[in-house]
């Protein structure tokens, strides 16, 4: 079974620009959740997708939106970037059946300078 | 609210011996699931162990074991025999939300463990 893969491995941007970050959830998961997490903090919810719908959202402003396909990827995309915005991003990617498996991906490093 | 608290921001321990890393956790929800995960300085994210609420045994994964208080709201990791690749942060999660929602996961601070030889 082929794990959780996020694209691209890292990332740089410039102020005010937009930035798309992708997720392939593992077999047979149909739930995927991003995650920001700053250095030296824990990751922080950003929103979850289920059937391609958004499905909970953490305190994120709606600059931050999402996508998921009919395959169960996903999409992260990143409007107007702020320098704040720098962080690591993981998609864990789970299963309402399997509630106990919540597996990440490597996650992608975006630096905004 | 929901929250995890990890006290550790930094733990030593000597090769071959075994540590405890904690973890409390506060929630009025009756059904909900801990985990355990462990991010070397790559980043990646690795699931170590879960506990479930509802479970009356003590989660174990191979080294990996889950010292879960259920009165007390803690729920710790027990690491034994560390080996040198244990070395990374570790932070504990709690699943938010009814079993069979998937919910978000609400991490703690994290707790560096550091493997000496």
């Amino acid at each position: 079974e082929t794990g959780v893969t996020q694209s691209p491995t890292h990332l740089i941007k410039t102020r005010g620009q937009q930035v798309t970050l992708r997720c392939s959830s593992q077999s047979g998961h149909n739930t995927v959740s991003w995650y920001q997490q700053a250095l030296g903090q824990g990751p922080q919810f950003i929103f979850q997708y289920y059937r391609e719908e958004e499905n909970g959202r953490g305190n994120f402003p709606p600059r931050f939106s999402g996508l998921q396909f009919p395959n169960y990827s996903s999409e992260l995309n990143v409007n107007a970037l702020e320098l704040d915005d720098s962080a690591l991003y993981l998609c864990a990617s789970s299963s309402r059946t399997r509630t106990y498996e919540q597996y990440f991906g490597p996650g992608t490093r975006l630096t905004v300078t | 609210a929901q929250k995890i608290t990890q006290t550790q921001p930094g733990m030593f321990v000597q090769e071959k011996e075994a540590v405890t890393l904690d973890c409390t956790y506060d929630t009025s929800d009756q059904s909900y699931g801990l985990f355990w995960y462990k991010q070397p300085s790559s980043g990646e994210m690795i699931f170590l162990i879960y506990q479930g609420s509802y479970d009356e045994q003590n989660a174990t994964e191979g080294r990996y074991s889950l010292n879960f208080q259920k009165a007390r709201k803690s729920a710790n990791l027990v690491i034994s025999a560390s080996q040198l690749g244990d070395s990374a942060m570790y932070f504990c999660a709690m699943r938010e939300g009814q079993l069979g929602n998937t919910g978000k996961l609400i991490f703690g601070q994290g707790t560096t463990l550091q493997v000496k030889p």
